[in-house]
């Protein structure tokens, strides 16, 4: 199964400043996939990052808020800009193993706060 | 649009008793159907996948169901274990290239020594 390396764990940042999460995958694959978790509740999609291409974004989820990297294809990042206490919430990056009938694997996830 | 949906949403049992986890989905059109576990504030892991083709999966004292054309899908654990106490989360995989997936809100369980 794909091993995923995600950093940092947790994080608690001042409103106004940005925090860049990191997403290391053992195993090249073609889609990251990055995800929110907001307290109590599911996750929510807020982009598939391709290697090569912009990031598709899904409603209510913007580049300027979420700028995404994707250099190769075992990495990815995600940026939260100009952070509120809104966006205190758990992200996850996650990546689908074609090897497996694409069976879904997460990373530790991020869990950040914003005072 | 896809709709998950878990029941219930939190459950409590003795060490030992067995219990279901139930999910529902509003679009029979699924790739697959995945059940993960989340403990508090950390990521998910993968407990099992039932592809659209298969009724059943089974690890260790883990076993889950698909029934598409009802929409449903269970998770059945037997003799549980404190060690079990987390959140339960199914997620269905959409068909078609690159498709998301969508996750229901969970169900909080709770094993009690």
């Amino acid at each position: 199964s794909a091993v995923i390396s995600q950093k940092p764990s947790r994080d608690i940042c001042q409103r106004g400043t940005s925090l860049t999460i990191q997403c290391q995958v053992d195993s090249q694959v073609t889609m990251m996939f990055w995800y929110r978790q907001q307290p109590g509740q599911s996750l929510t999609l807020i982009a598939t990052a391709n290697q090569g291409s912009e990031a598709t974004y899904e409603s209510g989820f913007v580049i300027d808020k979420f700028p995404i990297s994707r250099p190769n294809l075992t990495f990815s990042t995600l940026t939260v800009s100009n952070m509120s206490p809104e966006d205190s919430s758990i992200y996850l990056c996650s990546v689908e193993d074609p090897r497996r009938a694409l069976e879904a694997f997460f990373g530790q996830g991020t869990r950040l706060t914003v005072v | 649009k896809q709709e998950v949906t878990q029941i219930p949403a939190a459950l409590s049992v003795p060490e030992g008793e067995n219990l279901v986890l139930n999910c529902s989905f509003t679009d029979s059109a699924i790739y697959n159907l995945q059940w993960f576990r989340q403990d508090p504030g950390k990521g998910l892991t993968s407990l099992l996948l039932i592809q659209s083709s298969q009724r059943e999966q089974t690890s260790g004292r883990l076993n889950a169901s698909l029934d598409k054309s009802s929409g449903r899908s269970t998770l059945y654990i037997a003799a549980s274990q404190p060690g079990d106490s987390a959140t339960y989360l199914c997620a269905v995989k959409a068909s078609g290239s690159g498709s998301r997936l969508t996750f229901g809100e969970g169900t909080q369980l709770t094993v009690n020594p």
